[in-house]
């Protein structure tokens, strides 16, 4: 099976712009979830797609917002942009099998926000 | 809020020394996961563990689930150069997203 797949894997915006990343998860699964992850931060829940619906939101503000279309694929969208959205977006489809929940990774996309 | 807190933060030691690294949680999990990312990529699942007492090996990696289901720990035995790289653990509650800890960045020197 194809792994989780993200576009594109780097990019330079400059403040105030906009950005939308691209996530086709896992042949058969139906979850995605994205994470932000930076140096200080560690790695952080932004939000969980289940059947094209938001299951779980994280703590971030509303410029950062998601969807899935009916293939499962997922997009994020983050909206003025900031210094400080400067990070790797990562973005995981997952299996549930019994009690535990795995997920898969994609490579990420690198943003540089300047 | 349910955190995951992961020592030690940084490791840097000898090949072929061991090492073991902690995951230690106050919450209860139903499972827990260890994962290992390296620079540029996305962190990819090493195991899962479910049940209270659990150890499962991978080759020289051994990963144990504290008897309450709230800790869990990584043992490397000797390890090598390919082992470098950021270990995260993940706790999950039921069907739930995953809180992650803030990793263990590993450093094996040759």
């Amino acid at each position: 099976k194809a792994g989780v797949t993200q576009t594109p894997r780097y990019l330079i915006k400059t403040r105030g712009q906009q950005v939308t990343l691209s996530c086709s998860p896992i042949s058969g699964h139906r979850s995605v979830s994205w994470y932000q992850q930076t140096p200080g931060q560690g790695l952080q829940f932004l939000f969980e797609y289940f059947s094209e619906t938001q299951r779980n939101k994280g703590n971030f503000p509303g410029r950062f917002s998601g969807r899935q279309f009916s293939n499962s694929r997922s997009e994020m969208n983050v909206s003025t942009l900031e210094l400080g959205d400067s990070a790797l977006y990562l973005c995981a489809s997952s299996l549930v099998r019994g009690r535990a929940r795995e997920q898969y990774f994609g490579p990420g996309t690198r943003l540089t926000v300047t | 809020t349910q955190l995951l807190e992961q020592s030690p933060q940084f490791l840097s030691i000898q090949e072929g020394e061991n090492l073991t690294v902690y995951c230690n949680s106050s919450s209860v999990f139903s499972s827990l996961q260890w994962y290992r990312q390296e620079p540029g990529e996305g962190p990819v699942l090493l195991v899962t563990v479910v049940t209270g007492g659990e150890v499962k090996k991978l080759k020289r990696l051994t990963f144990q689930f504290g008897d309450a289901r709230k800790d869990s720990s990584l043992h490397i035995t000797a390890a090598q150069p390919g082992d470098t790289g950021l270990y995260l653990c993940a706790g999950a509650w039921g069907a739930q997203k995953l809180v992650f800890g803030q990793g263990t960045r590993l450093t094996i020197n040759p």
